[in-house]
């Protein structure tokens, strides 16, 4: 695709349901990170993916987070047992290889109620 | 771990003033990346600067990465609405993630 996309672009849920979102990176991009972003703040590292396993993960908050990548592109997010913290708006980033320019994607808001 | 930090975190200009935003790191960069991000909007890729002292100009921006390697600035020369936004500073930090700042919002008066 022309860019990196993301879908939902708008996800609300109820505290403790499970949440997937989903990012489709630039084709021929290796390497995909996940962010998030709270109100007023700069994007938050989650974790990075150099083709299909996760090189690391050590942004992630807790073991209800957890991320996939199992054919080295498309990518889930997968939170568990959501809680009203995790409101953020989550961002999706490819680049052709670790340190290169990152492409965003537009992002997922995510509220939970 | 490592901070990176930004000042000033809002800064007013009226539109035709210049403007300034600093980026500090607690640790030496191996290369330091900015970022523009739109109200309501992604951050969008501006530039990498790799080289220590080194200087890059995009028209009316102009970015400086410290001798030292820890310190970065972006100056706007005569600011107009469309540089309306905030600006991120970004580094590789420990392991291989990447370490954003906070961020300066930039508002410009017309």
């Amino acid at each position: 695709g022309a860019g990196v996309s993301q879908t939902p672009s708008n996800k609300v849920t109820e505290k403790g349901k499970y949440v997937e979102l989903r990012c489709d990176p630039i084709s021929g991009h290796t390497a995909l990170y996940w962010y998030r972003q709270s109100l007023g703040q700069g994007p938050e590292f989650l974790i990075y993916f150099q083709g299909t396993g996760a090189a690391d993960d050590s942004g992630l908050p807790n073991d209800r987070f957890f991320a996939v990548r199992p054919e080295g592109s498309v990518s889930t997010l997968k939170i568990q047992r959501t809680e009203r913290g995790d409101s953020a708006v989550y961002l999706c980033a490819s680049s052709f290889g670790q340190r290169d320019t990152q492409y965003f994607g537009p992002g997922t808001r995510l509220t939970v109620l | 771990g490592q901070q990176v930090m930004q000042i000033p975190q809002y800064q007013h200009v009226q539109e035709g003033e210049d403007f300034t935003t600093y980026c500090n790191s607690s640790t030496t960069l191996s290369n330091i990346q900015w970022y523009k991000q739109r109200p309501g909007g992604h951050p969008v890729f501006l530039i990498q600067l790799v080289k220590s002292g080194e200087v890059k100009k995009q028209k009316r921006l102009t970015f400086q990465f410290g001798e030292a390697k820890k310190n970065s600035s972006l100056h706007i020369t005569a600011t107009q609405t469309t540089d309306v936004g905030t600006y991120f500073c970004a580094g590789p930090g420990g392991g291989q993630n990447f370490v954003f700042g906070p961020g300066t919002r930039l508002s410009v008066l017309p």
